[in-house]
């Protein structure tokens, strides 16, 4: 099966601060990445993507770093705020996969 | 558009008792699926389906079954309900390939005692 895992179960960051999750993998055949976001009570929402031609990403106050070379990928959020807080989930999916393998998760609280 | 629609969002079952899990989505999405997600834990994948008709399983498909009658609809469903199947449930569709992103329903919280 696949490996995806996470360097920390918890982060807790002050309001207004920028935070990196950080997530690392094994296949090297892996070619899509992506971070979601879960909210208690909700189900898993898409934050932001990366297939392994690119080193980087942005989106709207997040970016997506991915290296290759260790098998590593992290999300920044920039300026957190407390509707950041939630349990974040990297995924990836193999070349030819039909489905994304999930990691454990990270816990993101963010201090007012 | 609703996206993925879940029911229902808790149920109680006994042991050995069976029951369905309805899945719809209203965004004509080939792809379907449906995952477990354990306490502190990352999501499972269950079964899958790439289109009407046909079906695959994902990492964990022991004591499920899923039917795909239609592209709307993928029901999930538990015929002998064991305490390991205690988790919460999320269906999720994509258009493409798994690949690509998914869009996740908001669950149903499935407990066996």
């Amino acid at each position: 099966g696949e490996s995806v895992g996470l360097h920390l179960p918890t982060l807790s960051v002050q309001e207004g601060d920028n935070s990196i999750i950080n997530c690392a993998y094994s296949n090297s055949a892996s070619d899509y990445f992506i971070w979601y976001k879960q909210e208690s009570g909700k189900g898993p929402q898409f934050i932001i993507d990366i297939r392994s031609n690119m080193d980087k990403r942005q989106g709207q106050r997040v970016t997506v770093l991915l290296n290759k070379t260790v098998k590593h990928l992290s999300l920044q959020i920039a300026a957190t705020q407390p509707g950041d807080s939630a349990v974040y989930f990297c995924a990836e999916s193999p070349t030819g996969a039909n489905n994304l393998f999930f990691g454990t998760g990270t816990r993101l609280t963010v201090i007012p | 558009n609703a996206g993925v629609t879940q029911t229902p969002k808790f149920r109680i079952l006994k042991i050995g008792q069976s029951m369905t899990l309805q899945c719809t989505q209203d965004m004509n999405h080939n792809y379907m699926y449906w995952y477990r997600q354990d306490p502190g834990m990352g999501l499972k994948l269950i079964y899958y389906s790439v289109g009407a008709g046909i079906t695959d399983k994902g990492e964990v498909p022991n004591g499920y079954n899923v039917s795909r009658s239609t592209t709307e609809d993928f029901p999930l469903r538990l015929e002998l309900a064991a305490p390991s199947q205690t988790s919460v449930y999320f269906c999720a569709s994509s258009y493409g390939q798994g690949n690509e992103k998914l869009f996740f329903g908001s669950g149903t919280q499935l407990s066996v005692l």
